[in-house]
């Protein structure tokens, strides 16, 4: 069956950069765009990208251009999202989640918990 | 692009029928059949319950059900059951710079 398993919960400092992992598994890593999510404490869903695993391609939210980078690994049918010059607002729990058709997400990750503090 | 505009929480009865709205704009909702619907208890990842404005994923009860007119979609919970409280978020297509935004949420209690 499909699983995403994302990496541990991180604590960083301010300015600092987090980097997230998803490990895809049950499914054709490289026939499926993943995307980023997150969600800060008690607020609502935030779209952050997308990754094409295929061939690495990348499509970023304005709101985190210059800032946020997504990789893969197809030898380890893994995802990777990185955030630099974290900042309070950043603390959030990060998901990634893999497009079936048009956007939609099917499959969820547990979801990282990613606190900023100093 | 502003987020999409969601009631912050809706209530119903165990039986009835709730329909949460969900208003964008020409730019997103009003010119993409691309609305999806997801479900999240609390401490837990979404979960998909209706995409394309109407269709349901294989598992996903049929009484959920979602409906677009204009620039606002809707979806409709049926004979509302306990385990149906949750937050629900809409999503749509945003066009290609921002391809996904989400609207604020909709905090379900069932009553």
């Amino acid at each position: 069956q499909v699983q995403l398993v994302q990496s541990g919960a991180e604590v960083k400092k301010p300015g600092a950069s987090v980097k997230v992992s998803c490990k895809a598994s049950g499914y054709s890593f490289t026939s499926y765009y993943m995307h980023w999510v997150r969600q800060a404490p008690g607020q609502g869903l935030e779209w952050m990208g997308i990754i094409n695993p295929s061939g690495g391609s990348t499509s970023y939210a304005q709101n985190f251009q210059g800032r946020v980078t997504m990789t893969r690994d197809t030898s380890t049918s893994t995802v990777y999202m990185e955030l630099s010059s974290l900042r309070s607002e950043d603390t959030a729990v990060y998901y990634c989640a893999r497009r079936e058709t048009a956007m939609v997400m099917n499959y969820w990750g547990q979801g990282t918990l990613v606190t900023v503090s100093s | 692009q502003s987020a999409l505009t969601q009631p912050a929480s809706v209530s119903g009865s165990p039986g009835q029928s709730i329909t949460i709205s969900c208003t964008g704009t020409s730019s997103n909702v009003g010119n993409y059949n691309l609305v999806s619907w997801y479900q999240q208890h609390p401490g837990k990842a979404p979960k998909l319950m209706i995409y394309e404005i109407n269709k349901r994923p294989s598992g996903i009860s049929y009484r959920f059900s979602g409906s677009k007119s204009g620039n606002t979609a809707s979806l409709t919970i049926s004979g509302l059951q306990a385990e149906d409280e949750a937050d629900y978020y809409c999503s749509s297509y945003a066009g290609r710079t921002t391809l996904v935004i989400f609207g604020g949420g909709t905090k379900l209690t069932v009553l």
